[in-house]
C-alpha cells in the first residue's frame, strides 16, 4: 500500500515564525502536493512538484514556498507565518494518471 | 473529534439504507473522476474512479455513474454502514491537466443507526 505521511498531525506556531511541513511517500512516485482545506472551500492547492527541484504554484501559493530535494520528500514552508494561514494542510502523491493518494494531515495553529 | 467542513450540505440516511451522494462538475474537458471518503480528523481516502469513456463503474458496496450530458457525478453506497458516516467528496481531472485534480466542496453523510 502507498503510505503517505507527515511530520506533525498538529501544530501550534507564533506569527512571525518560520514554519516547515514534512511530506514523504514510500511508493517512488513522481507527483507530489500540498493543499490547504478550509470549512466551506474545500481542498486548494498550493503547490505540486513533478520531480526533484522541480514545482509549480497551484492556486494559493501567496505566503508558502516548497522544496524538492529529494524524490520521496516534499516540504512546504510558511515563511512567515499569519494567522490566516490557520487551516488542515494535506499532502498527497500520485504516479502517472491516477488517484492522489493523500497523507493524514497536518493541523497548524498560528497564534 | 475535527470537523472537515461547517458548511456542507449534508445527507442523513437510515443504517442499511441505500445512500446516493451527488457531484456536479463544470469542466466538460474532464476525462477522469474520483470519489474520496475523509473521515473526521483524517487525509482523504480514495473509493472509487472511473473514466469518461464509461458510465458506470462498481466496486465493493460502491457504484459511481457518470452523466456526461449533465456534467453529473453520483457515488451510489449500499446497505450503508455507521463507519461510512464521514464527508465525501469528488474530483476531476481535464484531460490537460496534468495530474492536477479540481476538488468539490463535499458531502457530509450521517447514517443514523
Amino acid at each position: 500500500d502507498v503510505k503517505v505521511t507527515q511530520s506533525s498531525r498538529y501544530l501550534v506556531k507564533r506569527t512571525g515564525e518560520k514554519v516547515f511541513l514534512e511530506c514523504v511517500q514510500d511508493m517512488d512516485h513522481e507527483n507530489m502536493f500540498w493543499y490547504r482545506q478550509d470549512p466551506g472551500l474545500g481542498l486548494r492547492l498550493i503547490y505540486f512538484s513533478y520531480d526533484v527541484k522541480m514545482k509549480e504554484k497551484g492556486d494559493i501559493p501567496e505566503g508558502y514556498s516548497v522544496s524538492r530535494e529529494k524524490k520521496e520528500r516534499f516540504s512546504l514552508i510558511l515563511e512567515s507565518a499569519s494567522t490566516n494561514q490557520t487551516s488542515m494542510y494535506l499532502c498527497a502523491s500520485t504516479v502517472g494518471y491516477n488517484e492522489q493518494f493523500f497523507g493524514p494531515g497536518t493541523r497548524l495553529t498560528v497564534l | 473529534g475535527e470537523s472537515v467542513g461547517l458548511h456542507l450540505p449534508t445527507l442523513s440516511v437510515q443504517e442499511g439504507d441505500n445512500s446516493i451522494i451527488n457531484c456536479a462538475y463544470s469542466n466538460s474537458a474532464s476525462d477522469y473522476f474520483i470519489w474520496y471518503k475523509q473521515e473526521s480528523g483524517k487525509g482523504p481516502q480514495f473509493i472509487i474512479d472511473i473514466r469518461s469513456n464509461m458510465d458506470k463503474r462498481q466496486g465493493q458496496r460502491v457504484t459511481v455513474l457518470l452523466n456526461k450530458t449533465v456534467k453529473h457525478l453520483s457515488l451510489q453506497i449500499a446497505a450503508t454502514q455507521p463507519g461510512d458516516s464521514a464527508v465525501y467528496f469528488c474530483a476531476e481531472k481535464g484531460h490537460n491537466a496534468g495530474n492536477m485534480l479540481t476538488f468539490g466542496g463535499g458531502t457530509r453523510l450521517m447514517v443514523k443507526p
